[in-house]
């Protein structure tokens, strides 16, 4: 089956970078080779997108979000991190048509 | 202002069905193709079934394939997903997700807030 293999929890403190990782197993092709979304999910409320196209923010996404995507390794860095910031995680890809979503990481703002 | 709204979530005992209901506004939904992404409860998402703008392209995850049918109803600004023979297994928040196509890929940027479906005895 297609995997997505994210650190389950990061931690950064405010102002700080955290970066979360997305390694890809089973894809057929390595990830570096595929576009990556990222999206962002608070506690009970629905994902919102990120990023798209491995480093592209829709309009509204702050700039201290980027994203890069190389070899079997996608990452998603917030620079400057803010209390605002924590929640969960998730990457995706495409796969033969099908949607796979990463395992998902919390990131906590100590 | 894009909004997605699902309902016909509810409590169902196992083998039972369910029809979820996702309402589209503020976008013209004919324009868009359209998934069905799950959360089971302290869980991560999992993609469910995409469909696209004529119903004629329809895929879904194995873990529903045979099960789950989506379909949509553009003049009614309407997505569905019929699920027969649940299992305790599909318990979870059921998402729409608006898929807007960005040349070289996709991805999800407009999403509901999601409908509860609890399958116990």
């Amino acid at each position: 089956s297609y995997e997505l293999t994210q650190p389950p929890s990061v931690s950064a403190s405010p102002g700080q970078t955290a970066s979360i990782t997305c390694s890809g197993h089973n894809l057929g092709a390595k990830l570096g080779d595929k576009y990556v979304s990222w999206y962002q999910q608070k506690p009970g409320q629905s994902p919102v997108l990120l990023m798209y196209q491995n480093s592209r923010r829709p309009s509204g996404i702050p700039e201290r979000f980027s994203g890069s995507n190389s070899g079997d390794t996608a990452t998603l860095t917030i620079s400057g991190t803010q209390a605002m910031d924590e929640g969960d995680y998730y990457c995706q890809v495409w796969v033969s048509s099908l949607g796979v979503f990463g395992t998902g990481t919390k990131v906590t703002v100590l | 202002e894009v909004q997605l709204v699902e309902s016909g979530g509810g409590s169902v005992q196992p083998g039972g069905s369910l029809r979820l209901s996702c309402a589209a506004s503020g976008f013209a939904l004919d324009n868009y193709e359209m998934n069905w992404v799950r959360q089971a409860p302290g869980k991560g998402l999992e993609w469910v079934s995409f469909i696209n703008i004529y119903s004629t392209t329809i895929y879904y995850a194995d873990s529903v394939k045979g099960r789950f049918a989506v379909s949509r109803d553009n003049a009614r600004n309407s997505v569905f997903l019929q699920m027969n023979s649940l299992r305790a297994e599909d318990t979870a928040v059921y998402y729409c997700a608006r898929e807007t196509n960005y040349r070289v890929t996709s991805a999800f940027d407009s999403w509901g807030p999601g409908t509860l479906v609890t399958v116990s005895s």
